[in-house]
């Protein structure tokens, strides 16, 4: 089945420690995507990126670092600079078509809820 | 970046038309319009895509006047599944600074009742 994988689905956190979680693709999309969203709200962009070995800040990219070593893969940490990490994070992936990421359908992961205790 | 503005919620009743509109008054020639359904705790899904005019698939059916600054999802008989959020979502174009850059806003909450 192709699809986005992101794990854990669950994690906590303790104050002022890093945590990293995982999004993995098998659809061969070029571009990937991580949003936030905070209960009540919108999603908000936090990194993106478009083809490997490159990736773009979002709307909130303060507290967070990505990488895209890989195609299929586009892990996202979020650091002890992110003040207010409880939310609920979801990965997306899309192809890029004649220029254009995004174009007819964003593939979304089940997400992974965040909790700082 | 275009920015759009969608009624905060909505309700409506099994078996009704619903129209949700989108404005995105400073939307760009190329971009396209993309509208998403999210239910609680799950990744928004892909409704309809469009550019111009009108386009329909089996689920929904998309309204884009000829200047392009508002966009309707119009649902056909809605039922109590069909309550979510609705949003509309801006492509850029590409070779623009925001390529890639997909910014979702703040969504409809769509209510059906019995």
């Amino acid at each position: 089945d192709g699809g986005i994988t992101q794990s854990p689905k669950y994690l906590f956190r303790k104050e002022g420690q890093n945590v990293t979680l995982s999004c993995e693709q098998n659809l061969n999309h070029d571009a990937m995507y991580w949003y936030r969203q905070d209960p009540g709200q919108g999603l908000r962009l936090i990194y993106y990126s478009q083809i490997v070995n490159d990736f773009q800040k979002g709307d909130i990219a303060e507290g967070y670092s990505v990488s895209r070593e890989k195609k299929e893969s586009f892990p996202l940490t979020v650091t002890s600079a992110q003040k207010n990490p409880t939310a609920f994070y979801l990965c997306a992936s899309s192809m890029v078509f004649d220029g254009r990421a995004g174009t007819g359908e964003l593939f979304f992961g089940e997400g992974s809820r965040l909790t700082v205790l | 970046l275009a920015k759009t503005t969608q009624p905060i919620s909505m309700d409506s009743y099994e078996g009704q038309e619903v129209n949700i509109t989108c404005s995105h008054n400073n939307i760009a020639t190329n971009d396209y319009i993309t509208w998403y359904q999210q239910f609680p705790s799950q990744g928004p899904r892909f409704i309809i895509q469009g550019y111009k005019t009108k386009v329909t698939n089996e689920v929904a059916s998309l309204f884009i006047p000829a200047d392009r600054k508002s966009s309707t999802l119009s649902l056909p008989r809605v039922s109590l599944s069909d309550t979510a959020v609705y949003y509309c979502l801006v492509v850029p174009a590409p070779g623009s600074s925001n390529t890639g850059k997909l910014i979702f806003g703040q969504g409809t909450t769509l209510q059906v009742k019995p």
